[in-house]
């Protein structure tokens, strides 16, 4: 993700509208692409993963895409609900088995 | 199954003080980490553990000890806090099979240093 000091970047979308979260990633030798969701006070979650070798996967109104041409990773989540709203980042898991880096995230805000 | 627990959840210390956050999982997982969260960062990789009584280096360990004494519990330590060390801790946790990412994460522990 990309540094934007010390407030993250919010996407507002209303109830129902599909919702397109955007990541930039730094390592091209990347093996594993990974999308989490934190909820306010809680810890992250693990939403969705994709290989480097694929370039489109789907779970249950999430997809994600990725462009390995201009190292970027978006998140769709279709029909957006109240229950949606979080922050959302990427990861990045670059070989080695502890390897695991982390973006800044995205706070989405689901307007009734 | 509780998952991960942490505790305790909120914590307020006075430079120099020390104390020890407790990082409990009941899923039987071999690999458990600790993270600080900083705003306008991503998570950061403090220390980790591939199991009981072993412990490794993560990303920004200074300043911090853990130990893992019980493959259930993973403590981590600071012995003198400094203002730089305000901030959310995570702790996570997974089984030795899964890819390195799929780590469960306690509800975290919100630590300010003044």
């Amino acid at each position: 993700g990309e540094s934007v000091g010390l407030h993250l970047p919010t996407l507002s979308v209303q109830e129902g509208d599909n919702s397109i979260i955007n990541c930039a990633y730094s390592n091209s030798a990347s093996d594993y692409f990974i999308w989490y969701k934190q909820e306010s006070g809680k810890g992250p979650q693990f939403i969705i993963d994709i290989r480097s070798n694929m370039d489109k996967r789907q779970g249950q109104r999430v997809t994600v895409l990725l462009n390995k041409t201009v190292k970027h990773l978006s998140l769709q989540i279709a029909a957006t609900q109240p229950g949606d709203s979080a922050v959302y980042f990427c990861a990045e898991n670059s070989g080695g088995y502890q390897k695991v880096t982390f973006g800044i995230g995205t706070k989405l805000q689901v307007i009734p | 199954n509780a998952g991960v627990t942490q505790t305790p959840k909120f914590r307020v210390l006075k430079t120099g003080q020390s104390m020890t956050l407790l990082c409990a999982q009941d899923m039987n997982h071999e690999y458990m980490y600790w993270y600080r969260q900083d705003p306008g960062m991503g998570l950061r990789l403090i220390h980790y553990s591939v199991g009981e009584g072993t412990t490794a280096k993560g990303e920004v360990p200074d300043g911090y000890n853990v130990s893992r004494l019980k493959k259930q519990n993973f403590l981590l330590g600071l012995e003198s806090a400094a203002p730089s060390q305000t901030s959310v801790y995570f702790c996570a946790s997974r089984a030795s099979h899964y890819l390195p990412y799929e780590q469960y994460f306690g509800p975290g522990t919100r630590l300010t240093v003044t």
